[in-house]
């Protein structure tokens, strides 16, 4: 059972417009999201996380926001750049102690930035 | 501080073997998660290593082992290597305390294959 989906494997926009990548999750105790960006051989960056108490967190050119009603959560890149070309990873946590001190990630989609 | 490292960067092995993966944390950094990559099957879960115990394991056979010493480093071990094995290993680290964030920062990886 996947709890955490990136149903897009692939986007493709034009440098200077908006990037929208977006991840669903099914666990209703996830209360913490990440998203990573990854690269070809090498490991995953962090980028921007945000917490279920707060529906928006922005970081310079990256947003994200999190529609717990809907369990969507989405990551804005505004304005994308080709060096953003990357794999984009969703993850999900629960932040409550106790045993879960693991992340759940989505399988990815892959962004090309066109010049 | 200097990132996460990991050790061999590139590993070759055949069917039957075993093999060991060595994680050096950021420095403060107590707990490690190591993670299997394969091409699109995003990131699984392995096991999560804090303070030298094991606090949560993810769904992999036994074949599949870590350990902590006291330093905060972390090996994991894999025995009677299959070809499924061939992946991207990955190894994380964390502050993580209860409570606080969940980010995990990456490091480049191992490249395991199988033949």
């Amino acid at each position: 059972d996947q709890q955490v989906k990136q149903n897009s494997p692939s986007l493709s926009v034009q440098e200077g417009r908006i990037s929208i990548l977006n991840c669903d999750y099914t666990n209703s105790m996830f209360d913490y999201f990440l998203w990573y960006k990854k690269y070809p051989a090498e490991g995953p960056t962090f980028l921007i996380s945000i917490s279920s108490i707060k529906d928006k967190n922005e970081d310079g050119r990256f947003t994200v926001f999190l529609n717990k009603s809907a369990k969507h959560l989405s990551l804005h890149i505004v304005p994308s750049q080709p060096g953003d070309s990357a794999v984009y990873f969703c993850a999900a946590g629960s932040n409550s102690g106790g045993s879960n001190y693991k992340l759940t990630f989505g399988k990815g989609t892959l962004l090309t930035v066109n010049p | 501080k200097a990132g996460v490292t990991q050790t061999p960067r590139y590993l070759i092995k055949t069917r039957g073997q075993q093999v060991t993966l060595s994680c050096s944390p950021i420095s403060g950094h107590r707990s490690v998660s190591w993670y299997q990559q394969t091409p699109g099957q995003g990131l699984q879960f392995l096991f999560e290593y804090f303070s030298e115990t094991q606090r949560n394991k993810g769904n992999f056979p036994g074949r599949f082992s870590g350990r902590q010493f006291s330093n905060s480093r972390s090996e994991m071990n894999v025995s009677t290597l299959e070809l499924g094995d061939s992946a991207l290993y990955l190894c994380a680290s964390s502050p993580n305390v209860a409570g606080v964030s969940l980010e995990q920062y990456f490091g480049p990886g191992t490249r395991l294959t199988v033949t």
